[in-house]
């Protein structure tokens, strides 16, 4: 079966120009979360969606991000304008919605912002 | 206070060691309890879900103080494939799906 399906799995960028990062939730799977890891912050939390609507964005940090899923095969993590500061590794992560259900990560997105 | 603190390590043993991870959570209400490892440059799996009586699975014991908040992983007969990092996680507060992480412990399991 496959997992979580994540793209691009590497993408470098300059300052000031829009980045798309997209996600395949597993099929079947109602919930899913986008992540963002750096050294420094570890493992966060940005944005929820619960069977396509999002529950809690209170992780994005700021209005230059922005999060949709039109869909239950799939989700867009954008940020405009980009900076150098949002140099992560962005995971997309799926669950089924219900209690202590295993969220299952994606490979991830490295994003450099030069 | 962090929401759940560990301590990154590095741990550093030989093969055939016993290591032990602990870890502490700020959110007395939390509910479910996970252990997840995280490979160089790959994304974070569960490795087990950790219950109020404690679990183990294979080489690996996870269990659960609710009184103290805190959370160890016990590593048996630790082999070099064990070397990743470890993450404790926890529900966050007010939420039972969504997962606060640990910032992780290092193992590095030496020939």
């Amino acid at each position: 079966d496959a997992g979580v399906i994540q793209s691009p799995r590497h993408e470098v960028t300059e300052m000031g120009q829009e980045v798309t990062l997209r996600c395949k939730p597993i099929s079947g799977h109602n919930s899913l979360f986008w992540y963002r890891q750096t050294m420094m912050r570890g493992l966060e939390l940005l944005i929820y969606f619960n069977n396509n609507v999002p529950i809690d964005d209170s992780g994005m940090p700021e209005d230059r991000f922005s999060a949709k899923m039109p869909n239950a095969s799939f989700s867009t993590l954008k940020i405009q304008p980009s900076e150098p500061r949002d140099s992560a590794v962005y995971f997309c992560a799926s669950s089924l919605a219900k209690r202590e259900s295993q969220q299952y990560f994606g490979p991830g997105t490295r994003l450099t912002v030069t | 206070r962090k929401e759940v603190e560990q301590d990154p390590g590095p741990f550093n043993v030989p093969e055939g060691a016993t290591v032990a991870f602990n870890c502490t959570y700020s959110n007395s209400a939390s509910q479910s309890f996970f252990w997840y490892r995280q490979d160089c440059r790959k994304e974070p799996k569960l490795l087990m879900s950790v219950y109020s009586s404690g679990n183990e699975d294979g080489r690996f014991t996870a269990q659960l103080n609710r009184a103290s908040q805190y959370i160890s992983l016990l590593i048996r007969d630790s082999k070099l494939s064990d070397s990743a990092t470890y993450l404790c996680v926890v529900n966050r507060e007010g939420s039972a799906r969504q997962l606060t992480f640990g910032s992780g412990t290092q193992l590095t399991v030496l020939p």
